[in-house]
C-alpha cells in the first residue's frame, strides 16, 4: 500500500522568507506525484505534478518541487513567500492502482 | 462554466439518520471520487468510480454507500452505521488514465447532532 508523510504540521514564515515543505512517500513501483493547495474558503487545487522526465517540476505561483527517487521525496519549494501563500498544502501520490493517497497536510501561515 | 458542484455547502442531521450528499460534474470525466477531510488527517478516500455502474471501496468505506447511475453524478450516502460522520466531504473527478489530475468540488460540511 502506498503512503505519504508530510514532515511539518504547521509552518510559520515572514513574507520574503524561503519555503521548503517536506514530503516522503512509500510505494514500490512507478509513481505520479502531486502537490495540492487549499486556500482559505477555496477549492482544493493543483499546484504542480510529476509524472516522468525532469525531476524538477515548476508549478503555478512560483512554486517548484524536486523528485528525488533515491530518497522517495518530493519536497515543495518557493524562494520568497507572500502573505497570499497562506494556505494548507497537501502532497499526494498515485501508484498503478490509480488511487490518490494524500499526506496529512501542512498549514502554512505567512505573516506580513 | 465547467466544474464540480456539491450541494449543500452545510448540512445538519440528527444522529441515526441517513443523509445523501450530492456531487455533479460537467467536465465529461469518467472517474469520480469521494474523500473525507478531517483536521490534521488530510484527505482519505471513501469510494471511487472509474466508470458508470461500477465503483470500488476506498480506505474508509465503512458506513458509506454510493451509486453511479450517470456519468455526471456520484452521490454519497452517509448511513447511520458511520460512527463519526461529522466531517468535510470532498468530491473529485478526473479523466480516465493514471496520469490525469483530479479536480475537486467546493465540499460539503456535514454536522451530525
Amino acid at each position: 500500500a502506498q503512503s505519504v508523510s508530510q514532515h511539518n504540521h504547521h509552518v510559520i514564515l515572514s513574507e520574503a522568507a524561503s519555503l521548503e515543505l517536506g514530503c516522503n512517500y512509500s510505494y514500490g513501483g512507478t509513481v505520479n506525484l502531486f502537490w495540492y493547495v487549499q486556500y482559505p474558503g477555496q477549492h482544493l487545487q493543483l499546484l504542480l505534478k510529476y509524472f516522468s522526465g525532469d525531476p524538477l517540476v515548476k508549478g503555478i505561483k512560483g512554486f517548484e518541487a524536486e523528485f528525488i527517487k533515491s530518497k522517495f521525496s518530493f519536497n515543495l519549494r518557493k524562494p520568497s513567500v507572500q502573505w497570499s501563500d497562506t494556505a494548507e498544502y497537501f502532497c499526494a501520490v498515485k501508484g498503478s492502482n490509480y488511487k490518490l493517497t494524500f499526506g496529512k497536510g501542512t498549514l502554512l501561515t505567512v505573516n506580513p | 462554466d465547467g466544474g464540480i458542484t456539491q450541494s449543500p455547502k452545510y448540512l445538519f442531521r440528527k444522529e441515526g439518520q441517513n443523509v445523501t450528499l450530492s456531487c455533479e460534474q460537467n467536465l465529461n470525466h469518467d472517474a469520480m471520487y469521494w474523500y473525507r477531510q478531517d483536521p490534521g488527517q488530510g484527505l482519505r478516500l471513501i469510494y471511487y468510480s472509474q466508470i458508470v455502474n461500477d465503483f470500488q471501496k476506498g480506505d474508509i468505506a465503512e458506513g458509506y454507500s454510493v451509486s453511479r447511475e450517470k456519468k455526471e453524478s456520484f452521490p454519497l450516502t452517509v448511513t447511520s452505521a458511520q460512527k463519526n460522520p461529522t466531517a468535510f466531504y470532498l468530491c473529485a473527478s478526473s479523466s480516465s488514465g493514471g496520469r490525469n489530475e483530479q479536480f475537486f468540488g467546493p465540499g460539503t460540511r456535514l454536522t451530525v447532532l
